[in-house]
């Protein structure tokens, strides 16, 4: 089946620790994106990339870090630079090209980060 | 800076009711819009996009007012399954495809 995967779904990180997400798409994307969502919150852009090896701060990119190495594949650190970094971290990934639909964003089911 | 406006509600109402939840943009440029809903403790996923003044899929019709920068969601005889945090998405422009997300309109349909 064709989608986005993150993993883990649960993680659990003690202060002072990086911590790295996985983000993986067979979707054939060409554009990858990070959110954060707080409860309450809507969701902030961590950091987004439009093609491989090439990726832009969001607005809320401080205390993380990211790679795009391979188009399939978009893995989020969590730096202990981050100050709360307890979150539910979603990525998304977009189609490009002509066409409406390359509007659109689909999510994977998402990480939970709590830091202990 | 670009803003999406939502009642966060919680909008509580019964089995078979109509419901409709606002969403006000402020980035005139915006040509499409979205609705996702996002389940608790979930990913959002796409429920509908619009394009023009509107958008029609079952029980679901999205309106765009583009005067007065207002995009609607209408929800006709509500299912308990319909209980969820309803997300109102723009473009923010540009090629990069970024969207602001609105904080979300809540439901809860009861029996």
């Amino acid at each position: 089946d064709g989608g986005i995967t993150q993993s883990p779904k649960y993680l659990f990180r003690k202060e002072g620790q990086n911590v790295t997400l996985s983000c993986e798409q067979n979707l054939n994307h060409d554009a990858m994106y990070w959110y954060r969502q707080d409860p309450g919150q809507g969701l902030r852009l961590i950091y987004y990339s439009q093609i491989v090896n090439d990726f832009q701060k969001g607005d809320i990119a401080e205390g993380y870090s990211v790679s795009r190495e391979k188009k399939e594949s978009f893995p989020l650190t969590v730096t202990s630079a981050q100050k709360n970094p307890t979150a539910f971290y979603l990525c998304a990934s977009r189609g490009t090209g002509q066409g409406r639909s390359t509007d659109t964003q689909y999510f994977g089911p998402g990480t939970r980060l709590t830091v202990l | 800076r670009k803003e999406v406006e939502q009642d966060p509600g919680p909008f509580n109402v019964p089995e078979g009711a109509t419901v409709a939840f606002n969403c006000t943009y402020s980035n005139s440029a915006s040509q499409s819009f979205f609705w996702y809903r996002q389940d608790c403790r979930k990913e959002p996923k796409l429920l509908m996009s619009v394009y023009s003044s509107g958008n029609e899929d079952g029980r679901f019709t999205a309106q765009l007012n583009r005067a007065s920068q207002y995009i609607s969601l209408l929800i006709r005889d509500s299912k308990l399954s319909d209980s969820a945090t309803y997300l109102c998405v723009v473009p923010l422009g540009g090629s990069q495809g970024n969207l602001i997300f609105g904080k979300g309109t809540k439901l809860s349909v009861k029996p």
